[in-house]
């Protein structure tokens, strides 16, 4: 399976926009790029997905790189209720694209 | 409310006796998901059903562990013969179709602890 690297942590202050790299070097072509995130004493939260072009939504974006090795989700105004540990992970079209595997993620600290 | 919802939310039982957890899932959504996650730890994937069938059950750890789902909704989780390793919090998750595109919606889980 193809997999994910990020980093450990990260720290922003509030209302700064926030940038969390992913690197996926050994993507397939039918991988899906997911974002999922977690709060404290909470199930985990869906962000955002997408396959070769940047996509938005009311919560982040998700830029793309044109090899798509990497992506990047920016979360343009971060806010206190951001503080959570955010998953990148990848969904194959033709196999175990039900479940998700989770990593380690990456913990976002916000400063008031 | 339209989430989905989990009980109980905290279960705390003794070494040797049963559990059953609950997962009532988005109306209308046809997959459901059992996973846990281990303090401090990431979510391991249990099982998966598509209606009320259980195509996946490769994560179960043990025959200890078993699920059901009925009338292509509510779900359970039965753990017989609790072990203190199985103190985790239990979460589900529901989506519309089972499919790469498809997000998953989580409840905020079980919180089991066998004493």
């Amino acid at each position: 399976d193809a997999k994910t690297t990020q980093p450990n942590s990260m720290e922003s202050n509030e209302e700064e926009p926030v940038h969390l790299p992913c690197n996926h070097s050994t993507i397939s072509g039918t991988d899906y790029i997911h974002w999922y995130r977690q709060l404290p004493s909470q199930g985990p939260e869906y962000v955002i997905h997408g396959l070769t072009s940047n996509v938005n939504n009311r919560m982040a974006s998700l830029a793309i790189a044109e090899d798509r090795k990497s992506s990047t989700l920016i979360l343009h105004r971060a806010t206190l209720r951001d503080a959570a540990v955010y998953y990148c992970i990848l969904r194959d079209l033709n196999t175990g694209f039900q479940k998700l595997v989770f990593g380690t993620g990456t913990r976002l600290l916000v400063s008031p | 409310g339209a989430g989905v919802s989990q009980s109980p939310s905290n279960k705390v039982t003794e070494k040797g006796k049963d559990v059953e957890l609950r997962c009532d899932p988005i109306s209308g959504h046809t997959a459901l998901y059992w996973y846990r996650q281990r303090l401090g730890q990431g979510l391991e994937f249990l099982i998966y059903f598509q209606g009320n069938s259980a195509p996946d059950k490769s994560g179960l750890p043990s025959d200890r562990f078993s699920a059901e789902r009925t009338g292509e909704s509510v779900s359970t989780l039965t753990i017989q013969r609790t072990q203190q390793e199985d103190s985790a919090v239990y979460l589900c998750a529901s989506s519309f179709l089972a499919g790469p595109q498809q997000p998953q919606h989580f409840g905020d889980g079980t919180r089991l602890s066998i004493l």
